[in-house]
């Protein structure tokens, strides 16, 4: 069986600092890992993801995440937050023989002070 | 990016009532459909995968016969809460999967908000 935790149900984080979200899993195989962001009343929307090769991944809006295998990681970082970065942020993973059945952790909200 | 719609976006209905919920990719096609729910505070659990012209196939713990799912066609998955309880209020949401040009993704709908009272 797997598991994604996700450390700190809420981060503030001030305007044009560092954002950093970090998520862990647990899975005896490494599986596909997913970064989702959702606004308000919106649908989750793909930030980026991980499958194979290259273990830093870009996504949108100058996110970026990388796979640790020895940490069993996929942290999520920003340089500089803007305030259209609050919102909440999902990690999730799908087991590799499995894919599309996405296992989601707790979720984080961002709030972005000026 | 693609759209998925579901609707309705609120519903509250009496206890022992049924509900439908609809998902629709409304610019692909969509041969896998997913069933989440998300109660407060919670993160998503996906309950279902949803097959377009074959049966669902239930995550365990779901029952079944008390979530029914349909995929019609391409575009189209619905979800039918029977005999609702108020256990079963929750955030219902699904996702597509999309394979155009060779990329699978999901895209998600924006949700619908289940009150049972």
């Amino acid at each position: 069986a797997q598991s994604v935790t996700q450390l700190g149900s809420h981060v503030s984080v001030s305007e044009g600092a560092l954002v950093l979200l970090r998520c862990n899993y647990s899975s005896s195989v490494p599986p596909y890992l997913f970064w989702y962001v959702q606004y308000p009343n919106q649908g989750l929307q793909l930030l980026l993801k991980y499958t194979t090769g290259a273990t830093l991944v870009k996504g949108i809006n100058g996110f970026e995440a990388e796979f640790k295998k020895s940490e069993t990681s996929f942290h999520l970082t920003k340089p500089s937050a803007h305030m259209s970065d609050a919102a909440e942020y999902f990690c999730a993973v799908t087991p590799v023989d499995s894919w599309g059945k996405l296992q989601f952790g707790a979720g984080t909200q961002v709030v972005v002070t000026p | 990016g693609a759209v998925v719609s579901q609707h309705p976006s609120r519903v509250i209905c009496k206890s022992g009532t049924s509900v439908k919920i609809e998902c629709r990719s409304l610019d692909f096609q969509a041969t896998t459909m997913f069933w989440y729910r998300q109660f407060p505070k919670q993160s998503l659990m996906l309950m279902a995968t949803s097959n377009e012209g074959s049966k669902a196939t239930y995550e365990q713990g779901v029952e079944k016969d008390k979530f029914l799912i349909n995929h019609a066609s391409l575009t189209l998955s619905t979800l039918t809460v029977t005999s609702a309880h108020p256990e079963d209020s929750s955030f219902y949401i699904c996702s597509a999967r999309d394979w155009r040009g060779g990329l699978d993704t999901q895209y998600f709908g924006p949700g619908t908000r289940l009150t049972v009272l």
